[in-house]
């Protein structure tokens, strides 16, 4: 079945830092990815999409890259701040249906 | 505007128990769903919704019911809550539903349902 997985384990690191996170799929192609930032009791809010013909995308401190050889979408955050303390959540749309599908988010903690 | 607003925020619910946790949006938008978020599993795709009177079944449908009888509102109805419900529930919202023109989704804030 179609899966999109993320890295389970937190990430911490020290504030300045760059963070990278890391988003895989199998066994299919999304058309493209879109990444969410959700805080503890709110809902996810929409940051970044990349295509499947994009290579990078960038917005301020962010960047996200799309790998389509390694099934494989990066985001980066530079220069790190506390502020940035959140769950990262994937998503990829399922071609020809009307589903975007999620996956578990991997959460991230910036110390200062 | 409001955006996606959902109540209520927590509830506990019996084992047996039914009960309709409320979505509704200002934002004019067709597309509409259902999420739930429980640890390690992340968002799972409930119910949706491509416009008035239209709705479809998602990842994880059983036991819950949706109805679409305006653009505004998306309800979701646990008829005989069980206790594997229990998680935190999301809706979510769109101008169309996802496809090529990559359409992001509103999130409400969520509710947090316990069921005994």
């Amino acid at each position: 079945s179609q899966k999109i997985e993320q890295n389970s384990e937190a990430l911490n690191i020290q504030e300045g830092k760059t963070a990278t996170l890391t988003c895989n799929y199998t066994n299919y192609s999304p058309a493209y990815l879109q990444w969410y930032r959700q805080d503890p009791g709110r809902g996810p809010v929409f940051l970044l999409l990349i295509r499947e013909n994009e290579k990078e995308k960038r917005k301020e401190r962010l960047k996200v890259t799309f790998d389509t050889t390694l099934k494989q979408s990066l985001f980066h955050i530079t220069a790190s701040q506390p502020a940035d303390s959140a769950t990262y959540l994937c998503a990829a749309w399922m071609d020809s249906s009307y589903k975007l599908i999620f996956g578990s988010g991997t959460r991230l903690l910036v110390r200062p | 505007n409001a955006g996606v607003t959902q109540t209520p925020k927590f509830q506990v619910l019996k084992t047996g128990q039914s009960m309709t946790l409320q979505c509704a949006q200002d934002m004019n938008h067709e597309y509409m769903s259902w999420y739930r978020q429980d640890p390690g599993m992340g968002l799972r795709l409930i119910h949706y919704s491509v416009g008035a009177g239209i709705t479809d079944q998602g990842e994880v449908p059983n036991g819950y019911n949706v109805s679409r009888s305006t653009t505004e509102d998306f309800p979701l109805r646990l008829l005989s809550a069980a206790p594997s419900q229990t998680s935190v529930y999301f809706c979510a919202s769109s101008p169309r539903p996802p496809g090529p023109l990559n359409e992001k989704l509103f999130f409400g804030s969520g509710t947090q349902l316990s069921v005994l």
